[in-house]
């Protein structure tokens, strides 16, 4: 089986940085999700880490450890708009079409 | 490219009501993938269809059900309904569903509320 925990909600300020991190428990894995949601809408992608290290796209960074089963989004210089859920999910190497997601993280962004 | 669309986007129904809800995946994405999502559960993995086949499944009742079409466009169906149905039900298309490759992109969803 497989266990997803990320914290459940977060504040930051308008132009800071905040660090949303999943740890997670899976027999054969085979990749990491982020994405993002706002309430009432459908998660959009944000991005994917299948081997280790950090990766870069604009104001989010997405950092994977696999031998540590952690995992970190990074949003940089915060803006009101990045107020929403932000979900981790995970894909197991048996899984088709199949993605495992933490109960997502609500990030409160304040002016 | 069009993205994921879902329809209706909203339904009211009663308990004991079936309800059918459709999905037309990205142009040229074969695999659709099916979740339900509650405030109390999260996002939760109903099935998976890839070439009109179901490839994949969750830990659902038989109650719910689904099906793809040539075209790849998907419907799932829950008989029966319970209070405990309503959600928000998103379907996600991806190129292959290959569980090594592809990323999933989310339609808008359906929101269920079961009276």
């Amino acid at each position: 089986g497989q266990n997803i925990d990320q914290p459940t909600e977060m504040t930051a300020t308008e132009g800071a940085i905040v660090q949303i991190n999943c740890t997670y428990q899976t027999s054969g894995f085979n990749g990491l999700f982020w994405y993002q949601q706002h309430a009432g809408e459908a998660p959009t992608f944000l991005s994917y880490n299948v081997l280790d290290g950090l990766e870069e796209k604009g104001r989010f960074s997405s950092f994977l450890s696999r031998s540590k089963g952690y995992s970190y989004l990074l949003l940089k210089e915060l803006q009101m708009k990045d107020s929403a859920s932000y979900l981790c999910a995970v894909r197991a190497t048996d899984s088709w079409g199949k993605l495992q997601f933490g109960a997502g993280t609500q990030v409160v962004v304040t002016p | 490219k069009a993205g994921v669309t879902q329809t209706p986007r909203y339904l009211i129904k009663t308990r004991g009501q079936q309800v059918t809800l459709s999905c037309s995946p990205i142009s040229g994405h074969r695999s659709v993938s099916w979740y339900q999502q509650t405030p109390g559960q999260g996002l939760q993995f109903l099935f998976e269809y890839f070439s009109e086949t179901q490839r994949n499944k969750g830990n659902f009742p038989g109650r719910f059900s689904g099906r793809q079409f040539s075209n790849s466009r998907s419907e799932m169906n829950v008989s029966t309904l319970e209070l405990g149905d309503s959600a928000l039900y998103l379907c996600a298309s991806s190129l292959t569903g290959r569980p090594n490759a592809d990323t999933q992109y989310f339609g808008p969803g359906t929101r269920l509320t079961v009276l």
